[in-house]
């Protein structure tokens, strides 16, 4: 079983829903973080979390919220979706104990906005 | 503040070539650096990684070599395959803080 999952895998949905995606990871790290990526513009960083009462934005938070549910699972909510949030988003979880902090990622969530 | 740049894409090669991507970073401190690779419908995986200068990261026969003189983190495979047909991310994390700056990805395509 993967050791980070995301569901769903694949969305479509219209201007204006509201829309959640969910993380969960069996890692048993204490650090979660969501990204998108587009094309030519590599990863960038939404939100990330060192624990369950530590949520901070990242880069690009307008439009987007988190929730820590738990140390295992990390959501991200797009509140009233708009075609530019049309990208591929990824969770990924890292351990800071121990020398280079590796991150690893879910198989990520494409989702179309229309 | 820190960055990342790697060599822009697609780079297409024929099964066995030799490939380097060459990737350069500016960062404060000392940073620990890493290569990423996307397969389709995948997410990234780490490929390898280096946490200080001058430190080899090897891994599937892949290889990058840590310069802090030249700044530098250049992925190298001697024979590359098919199966190697990916993005290549390249990425920096300094020890202490949230943040990863990654590279924008480098798209290699090996031709049978």
């Amino acid at each position: 079983d993967a050791d980070v999952t995301q569901t769903p895998r694949n969305r479509i949905t219209k201007t204006g829903k509201r829309i959640m995606l969910e993380c969960s990871q069996t890692k048993g790290h204490d650090r979660m973080y969501w990204y998108r990526q587009d094309p030519g513009l590599g990863l960038r960083l939404i939100y990330y979390s060192f624990d369950v009462k530590d949520i901070n934005k990242g880069e690009i938070s307008d439009g987007y919220s988190v929730s820590r549910q738990a140390q295992a699972k990390f959501s991200l909510s797009l509140e009233s979706a708009i075609p530019n949030q049309t990208a591929l988003y990824f969770c990924a979880t890292s351990d800071h104990r121990g020398e280079g902090e590796t991150q690893y990622f879910g198989p990520g969530t494409r989702l179309l906005v229309l | 503040g820190n960055s990342v740049t790697q060599m822009e894409g697609p780079v297409t090669l024929s099964e066995e070539a030799f490939l380097t991507i060459n990737c350069t970073y500016t960062a404060t401190g000392y940073p620990s650096l890493f290569w990423y690779v996307q397969y389709p419908g995948e997410g990234l995986q780490l490929l390898l990684k280096a946490t200080k200068a001058d430190d080899k990261g090897s891994n599937k026969g892949f290889e990058a070599t840590y310069r802090k003189e030249t700044t530098s983190f250049h992925l190298e495979k001697g024979s590359v395959q098919v199966s190697d047909s990916a993005v290549y991310f390249c990425a920096l994390h300094t020890s202490g803080t949230y943040k990863y700056i990654f590279g924008t990805g480098t798209r290699l395509k090996v031709l049978a």
